[in-house]
């Protein structure tokens, strides 16, 4: 079975800082990687995803992630963020073969002025 | 934009009551997905639909819960005598279906609080 830990539940950063919301994984078998975004009252919208290929994978809105196989990590970052990036950030993964995403806990981004 | 929608977006019901959601997903997609997500907790994969045929229930949907697809377009999902623990957000996804991977769009759920 697949399972994936978001090492931090909140992250406060300040506005212009950057940021790296951690994300591990386990799976025996291959796996695709994403992060989602929620905010408030809202559904998720997908960040960015690794399928295969370039380990380095950007997204919208700035953020990137890589994929690190060996230490089976797909960390979020963005070098310098905003305001309006507060909200509510989910990795997931999912199987060659099967539909469902296995999310983590979420880490919720606070960005102070 | 005709994405994913769900109604309603708020219930609020008390124990022991039936409850019916609704997800319209984007028109072409023929895979939809049901999710439950807790306060502080990430989606849990509930049910998924490839056309009207519901190929896989998580051991999370218990049988007070049911789903439907009838026509391979909107789904529904039904919670029968709802108890407290039942209270969450419920999240549909859809996706066209061509490939082993293809993703996920989901809707802005439906917030169940049960009393």
């Amino acid at each position: 079975a697949q399972s994936v830990t978001q090492l931090d539940s909140q992250v406060p950063v300040f506005e212009e800082a950057p940021v790296e919301l951690r994300c591990n994984y386990s799976s025996s078998v291959s796996v695709y990687l994403f992060w989602y975004v929620q905010y408030p009252n809202q559904g998720l919208q997908l960040l960015l995803k690794y399928l295969s290929g370039s380990t380095l994978v950007k997204g919208i809105n700035g953020f990137e992630a890589e994929f690190n196989k060996s230490q089976t990590s797909f960390h979020l970052r963005k070098p310098s963020v905003h305001i309006s990036d507060t909200a509510e950030y989910f990795c997931a993964v999912g199987i060659q073969g099967a539909q469902k995403l296995v999310f983590g806990q979420g880490t919720r981004l606070t960005i102070n002025p | 934009d005709t994405g994913v929608s769900q109604d309603p977006r708020h219930k609020i019901t008390k124990r022991g009551q039936n409850v019916t959601f609704r997800c319209d997903p984007i028109s072409e997609h023929n895979r939809l997905y049901w999710y439950r997500q807790t306060l502080g907790q990430g989606p849990e994969f509930l049910t998924y639909f490839q056309n009207e045929a519901q190929l896989e229930k998580s051991r999370l949907l218990s049988d007070r819960f049911s789903a439907e697809r009838p026509k391979g377009s909107f789904s529904t999902l039904e919670i029968q005598r709802t108890e407290q623990g039942d209270s969450a957000m419920y999240l549909c996804a859809s996706s066209l279906g061509t490939s082993d991977y293809n993703e996920q769009f989901f809707g802005p759920g439906t917030r169940l609080t049960v009393l």
